[in-house]
């Protein structure tokens, strides 16, 4: 089993600013981390994903996570937010990737601050 | 492609009513998901298909849902009867697997289910 936990559930930021959303995830068996952001009142949008590799992942939007597997942590970055990241974010696991269910985290509500 | 197609967007039903939601997945998708949003639990799966085959329904609160995929094309999730606590977004997503696959599951609309 899977689990996903999102250490901030709000995180409010200036615009222009840097911001880290935290991502820690357990598992017992090697897993694909994907960051998905939700919009007010849509659907999920997927941000980024790590499968292997580099563990540095550029996504949309200006965002990159590092995936860091001795801490078990996927932590979403952005250098310069702007007032249309104002969103909820969330961390997921899968070991199947698109072959399997995603176990998400409870969501990090960004609020970006003029 | 018109993305993952779910309807009706909201419902409002009372207690003890039949619910059927619908989705659409992307054309040439394999994998079929749905998902339920509450403050309370957050997002959770319920249950997938593969190839119209249900491959994990472990997730399905209790016997009143039930989740049918008749064709690559069409998938209902059934709440009955229905009562307050279902009152959720229910999302549906699809990926596809094999040559060429990004491993990425895309999300419908969801719909936003009241159980007065």
């Amino acid at each position: 089993a899977q689990s996903v936990t999102q250490l901030d559930s709000q995180v409010p930021v200036f615009e222009e600013a840097p911001v880290e959303l935290r991502c820690n995830y357990s598992s017992s068996v090697s897993v694909y981390l994907f960051w998905y952001v939700q919009y007010p009142n849509q659907g999920l949008q997927l941000l980024l994903k790590y499968l292997s590799g580099s563990t540095l992942v550029k996504g949309i939007n200006g965002f990159e996570a590092e995936f860091n597997k001795s801490q078990t942590s996927f932590h979403l970055r952005k250098p310069s937010v702007h007032i249309s990241d104002t969103a909820e974010y969330f961390c997921a696991v899968s070991p199947g990737g698109g072959a399997d269910g995603l176990t998400f985290g409870k969501g990090t509500h960004l609020i970006i601050q003029p | 492609d018109a993305g993952v197609i779910q309807s009706p967007r909201h419902e409002v039903t009372e207690m003890g009513q039949e619910v059927t939601l619908r989705c659409k997945p992307i054309s040439g998708h394999d994998y079929l998901f749905w998902y339920r949003q509450t403050m309370m639990r957050g997002l959770e799966l319920l249950i997938y298909f593969n190839n119209n085959v249900p491959i994990d329904d472990s997730g399905m609160p209790e016997d009143r849902f039930s989740a049918k995929m008749p064709n690559a094309s069409f998938s209902t999730l059934k709440i009955q009867p229905s009562e307050p606590r279902d009152s959720a977004v229910y999302f549906c997503a699809s990926s596809v697997t094999g040559g060429g696959a990004n491993y990425e599951q895309y999300f419908g609309p969801g719909t936003r289910l009241t159980v007065t």
